[in-house]
């Protein structure tokens, strides 16, 4: 199936800091790229969508200053969490949609997810 | 306002028998849904997927059914392995091409 990669896998940082997230797409040039947000027991929540070259387009809900999304090319996107707070801790999921290399339809691949610690 | 309904949040199925999951929708504008898996700190693994043109679709111990009429479609896994243990999503693209996701129900199998 289709990879797609996140990094950093952890990372912890202070109050008030930014921290940036990059997801690829590794064997398949990804149309569209989605960010998740899972909390605890619960289900992934969609934050953000991005086609490349173009704004995102945010969930309601979603603060687009705060999560600021960048996607520069068709194997690239990145979320800045910018001045992060306690509150933001969680997991976030990238997620890649193309062709991957034995798939029959195009199909939303995911990265391993980013544990985000924020103290 | 849950589109898609997973209702059974765990199930416990001994190794070698079929686990079999359950996942309803309400929106019958849905025309391809999907199943992943996901272990902890892990991102969704994509397992299976079926369009709505189709009632039954397999890959493997994995078959998904659909029933359109009852909006209902199930994951069934025969014989279940130690390594299916894990929560997994009920999927459906909705008319914008997002996905959503069902709470997910985790299954745990038994020795």
């Amino acid at each position: 199936g289709a990879v797609v990669s996140q990094h950093p896998s952890r990372v912890i940082c202070k109050s008030g800091t930014s921290v940036k997230i990059e997801c690829r797409s590794l064997d398949f040039q990804a149309t569209t790229m989605f960010w998740y947000r899972q909390f605890p027991k619960q289900s992934l929540m969609l934050m953000a969508t991005s086609n490349e070259g173009s704004k995102a387009t945010y969930e309601q809900g979603v603060e687009k200053d705060k999560f600021l999304i960048n996607h520069a090319s068709l194997t690239l996107s990145t979320l800045t969490v910018t001045s992060a707070h306690p509150e933001d801790s969680s997991f976030y999921i990238c997620s890649a949609r193309g062709w991957g290399r034995d798939a029959s339809t195009d199909t939303q691949y995911f990265g391993p997810g980013t544990r985000l610690t924020v103290l | 306002d849950q589109q898609v309904k997973q209702n059974s949040p765990s199930l416990s199925v001994q190794e070698g028998r079929i686990s079999i999951l359950n996942c309803d929708y309400t929106n019958s504008m849905f025309d391809y849904f999907l199943w992943y898996k996901k272990y902890p700190a892990e991102g969704p693994t994509f397992l299976i997927s079926i369009s709505s043109i189709k009632d039954k679709n397999e890959d493997g111990r994995f078959t998904v059914f659909l029933n359109k009429s009852a909006k209902h479609l199930s994951l069934h896994i025969v014989p279940s392995q130690p390594g299916d243990s894990a929560v997994y999503f009920c999927a459906a693209y909705d008319r914008d091409d997002k996905i959503i996701f069902g709470k997910g129900t985790r299954l745990h199998i038994l020795p």
